[in-house]
């Protein structure tokens, strides 16, 4: 089945304490991204990853890192939460075509809690 | 950058029809994406419009106007199931990435 996996799906944590989303696809997507939904701000990205060892910032990559070290894993990671890091967050994914991406493959979002 | 408005919050009857609206200002553009996300869930595709014109696909159909900056959805035969965020997303030319606007949540009645 063609899907988009990340874990956890759900974590509290305390201010400063490393943490790491994964996020995995098996549909062979170069495009990878992540996004966090907050009430009336709707979806921000923050990183995103055209292939393989080539990622960029998105809209809100401030306490945030990706790394794209193989093409069907894309890891979030907060090295140092802070509870302005609440939020629910989604991986998605998506194939390379023309000028832009094909439609996204969402994950099931991530609903991070930082005390 | 881009600019990309939507209604924040709608109300239908069930069986009714509904149109959700989406204007954008962008440099440049490549396509405009539909997608339903109901609350808690990952949003899903819709449809996906490029060019002018009503794409439909069940009780779901998307219009695209490029001169004008605008597309809606409309949603047919509306169900209780169908209440949910509606977003609406921009491919605009210098970047391969979509935009999303900040969404539209539907609120369908009995």
């Amino acid at each position: 089945e063609a899907q988009v996996t990340q874990n956890p799906r759900y974590l509290i944590t305390v201010t400063g304490k490393k943490l790491t989303v994964t996020c995995s696809q098996n549909m062979n997507h170069e495009y990878m991204s992540w996004y966090r939904q907050d009430p009336g701000l709707g979806l921000r990205q923050i990183y995103y990853s055209m292939n393989v060892e080539a990622t960029d910032k998105g809209d809100v990559p401030e306490g945030y890192k990706v790394s794209r070290k193989e093409k069907r894993n894309f890891p979030l990671i907060l090295e140092s939460p802070s509870p302005n890091q609440t939020s629910l967050y989604f991986c998605a994914s998506s194939l390379l075509q023309g000028l832009g991406t094909g439609e996204l493959f969402f994950g099931e979002g991530s609903r991070l809690t930082v005390l | 950058g881009q600019n990309i408005d939507q209604p924040t919050e709608m109300t239908a009857t069930e069986g009714a029809i509904v149109q959700i609206n989406c204007t954008y200002q962008t440099s440049g553009f490549n396509g405009l994406f539909w997608y339903q996300q109901h609350a808690g869930e990952a949003p899903t595709f819709l449809s996906y419009n490029v060019l002018d014109g009503l794409e439909e696909k069940g009780r779901f159909s998307s219009f695209l106007s490029r001169s004008k900056g605008y597309s809606y959805l409309l949603l047919k035969e509306l169900q209780m199931k169908d209440s949910a965020s509606y977003l609406c997303a921009v491919l605009s030319g210098g970047s391969y990435i979509p935009t999303f606007g900040r969404g539209t949540s539907l609120i369908v009645h009995p």
